[in-house]
């Protein structure tokens, strides 16, 4: 069974900086490319990261909205992806969800979320 | 590439048909999924590449479209449907739509 399960989201003061985890299970991590999509209290979907697998160099790509305070990065031999986020804004409050994509380029599997909430 | 999602709620009747539609801003190429999300819930994959069905998703969920018109159809409305659909092109970056919430009447 593919499984995803978030961590390290909770309430941050703006300005500064947290680390969200993604620990996967059930699948060959390693061949895949991980994301990371946010969702703000009751609003739709932003993908906000990528990460490709080795054959593709470890390429990153990141949304307008978030380019030069998130940085993605992942640990094949741990299966885990990691989002770290500075410079946090109140914008940044929302879900967070790690997915992985598969090969027709669609977000598959999906965790269930981190909380991040911004505020002094 | 922007989605526009239409309608933003809809409300119909147990057994309905009911249609979804998600227009892009540019031509998608068919790089169209559909997601529904229920509430407290992280989004689960129903079609992908305009008209497949994810594994395990019940037949009474169709896609088409083509360009930059797209469709979601329920052919016979469940209460377990009651959920916010969003659109997702993946031809040019990813993006999503702004959901349709579906009511039950």
């Amino acid at each position: 069974e593919v499984k995803l399960e978030e961590s390290g989201g909770g309430l941050v003061q703006p300005g500064m900086s947290v680390k969200l985890s993604c620990a996967t299970s059930g699948f060959t991590f390693s061949d895949y490319w991980m994301e990371w999509v946010r969702q703000a209290p009751g609003k739709g979907l932003e993908w906000v990261a990528e990460i490709r697998n080795k054959a593709n160099n470890y390429a990153t790509y990141y949304g307008k909205s978030v380019k030069g305070r998130f940085t993605i990065s992942r640990d094949d031999s741990k299966s885990i992806v990691y989002l770290q986020v500075n410079s946090i804004r109140s914008e940044d409050t929302g879900i967070y969800y790690c997915t992985r994509l598969s090969r027709n380029y669609v977000m598959d599997a999906w965790g269930q979320g981190a909380s991040v909430t911004v505020s002094s | 590439i922007q989605l526009t999602q239409s309608p933003s709620l809809l409300s119909a009747s147990v057994g309905d048909r009911v249609t979804l539609s998600c227009k892009g801003s540019q031509n998608i190429n068919n790089y169209l999924a559909w997601y529904q999300q229920k509430l407290g819930e992280a989004p689960k994959l129903l079609i992908y590449n305009t008209n497949s069905l994810q594994t395990g998703i019940p037949s009474r969920f169709s896609g088409s479209g083509s360009g930059t018109d797209y469709t979601l159809t329920i052919s016979s409305l469940q209460p377990e449907d009651v959920a916010t659909y969003f659109c997702y092109q993946y031809n040019n970056g990813y993006t999503f739509g702004s959901g349709t919430k579906l009511e039950i009447k």
